[in-house]
């Protein structure tokens, strides 16, 4: 079956733009995760959804970001005036948790590179 | 706060060799861990899941062991191959006794030379 999708896969803008990053998780996977991953800096995690709700944005890193996820399924990261340490891979993650579940395996996307000129 | 780290950043051995990769973290209080490989210009790809109750797992040639109370993690790949060059990474819960989001350490970067 179809895995995690992303689009787009690359995204070069201007600073001072604002751009939306699209997440398809795997379909029935009721948990949807974002992360960033920075030149020399790791993988972050951002945010977290259960179905529509987002429980934990304690790792969004600042108000210019935000994210919403629609039907339980598609999610939408939106970075507003884009600054030049926005520029990184943000990967997008999803899991099962069907019942509740704490253990089930994450399953990650491609990932898409912005680049904040 | 949950930190990982992994050791050593880099490693490069020849074709065949038995190697072993390390992580620790600094929360003990945690229901799994996970080791994933990344492939340049890629995402992540699940290795091996181990549940908090457990204290090892086995995929092919790849085995990783848990010691929560010591806070270590062990992925120990058997009869290495040019196709194990990769990044490795553990992620524990980002939150220690939650499972929301997962915190990584920052890899160790495989190569293993044909």
């Amino acid at each position: 079956g179809a895995g995690v999708s992303q689009s787009p896969s690359n995204k070069v803008t201007e600073k001072g733009k604002d751009v939306e990053l699209r997440c398809d998780p795997i379909s029935g996977h009721t948990a949807l995760y974002w992360y960033r991953q920075s030149l020399g800096q790791g993988l972050e995690f951002l945010i977290y959804f259960q179905g529509n709700s987002a429980p934990d944005k304690s790792g969004l890193p600042s108000d210019r970001f935000s994210a919403e996820r629609t039907g339980g399924s598609v999610s939408t990261l939106t970075i507003q005036r884009t600054q030049q340490e926005d520029s990184a891979v943000y990967l997008c993650a999803s899991s099962l948790r069907s019942s509740g579940s704490l253990t089930d395996t994450q399953y990650f996307g491609p990932g898409t590179r912005l680049t904040v000129l | 706060k949950q930190e990982v780290t992994q050791i050593p950043a880099a490693l490069s051995v020849p074709e065949g060799e038995n190697l072993v990769l390390n992580c620790s973290f600094t929360d003990s209080a945690i229901y799994n861990l996970q080791w994933f490989r990344q492939d340049p210009g890629k995402g992540l790809t699940s290795l091996l899941l181990i549940q908090s109750s457990q204290r090892e797992q086995t995929s092919g040639r790849l085995n990783a062991s848990l010691d929560k109370s010591s806070g270590r993690s062990t992925l120990y790949i058997a009869a290495s191959q040019p196709g194990d060059s990769a990044t490795y990474l553990c992620a524990v819960p980002y939150s220690g006794g939650g499972a929301d989001g997962l915190t990584f350490g920052k890899g160790t970067h495989l190569i293993i030379q044909p």
